[in-house]
């Protein structure tokens, strides 16, 4: 299975950018990067995925180097509801068969006035 | 759209006790999974079906069943619950095996 290693906390103040990067190693050819936010006593939520180079949305980017091996989730301007636990997730379900649904220990982020 | 709901949100059972869970998704999704998460730890997958009539082993199958009749409805079961079961249980949903996965709301399970 497809392992990730995150920092397992990171503190921040409002209104600061946050940039959380996941190591994925043994990434594979057909993998996508794909981060999710999860708060306390909710189910994760998307964020945002990609495959390689930049990705933007409205909410985050995600910076993705030429060898894909870590990626980089950036968080413009956090304010409190941002805290939260963050986790990178590398690959899916495979088309031939099996899995690589390992989501990790995540990063909790926690935002301070 | 409801998105993907979970029945019940808690429940405490007694070791032996069986049970099921209930995962329902309204997005004509085709593959769905189970996950279950314990304290400080992140989600890990129990099993997962690529569609209708299909379920396949995850990373921790072990004591638990699943089953695929209807296209949007993945059921979990605890034949015989044991206390290292206590967990919060999510259940989730998405197109294809690489995009998107929808979480539902998730239900604790407390196993005495």
């Amino acid at each position: 299975l497809a392992k990730t290693t995150q920092p397992i906390s990171m503190d921040s103040y409002e209104g600061q950018e946050v940039n959380i990067t996941c190591s994925h190693n043994n990434i594979a050819t057909n993998d996508y990067i794909t981060w999710y936010q999860q708060f306390p006593s909710q189910g994760p939520r998307f964020i945002i995925q990609g495959y390689k180079t930049k990705v933007t949305n409205e909410v985050a980017s995600l910076f993705i180097p030429a060898d894909r091996k870590s990626s980089t989730l950036s968080l413009p301007r956090v304010s409190l509801s941002d805290t939260a636990v963050y986790y990178c997730l590398v690959g899916g379900i495979l088309t031939g068969g099996g899995n690589k649904l390992t989501f990790g220990t995540g990063t909790q982020l926690k935002v301070e006035l | 759209n409801a998105g993907v709901t979970q029945t019940p949100k808690f429940r405490v059972l007694k070791t032996g006790q069986s049970m099921t869970l209930l995962c329902a998704q309204d997005m004509n999704h085709e593959y769905m999974y189970w996950y279950r998460q314990d304290p400080g730890m992140g989600l890990r997958l129990i099993h997962y079906s690529v569609g209708e009539g299909t379920t396949a082993k995850g990373e921790v199958p072990d004591g638990y069943n699943v089953s695929r009749l209807k296209k949007q409805n993945f059921l979990l079961g605890l034949e015989s619950a044991a206390p290292s079961q206590t967990s919060v249980y999510f259940c989730a949903s998405s197109y294809l095996g690489d995009e998107t996965q929808y979480f539902g709301p998730g239900t604790r399970l407390l196993v005495l």
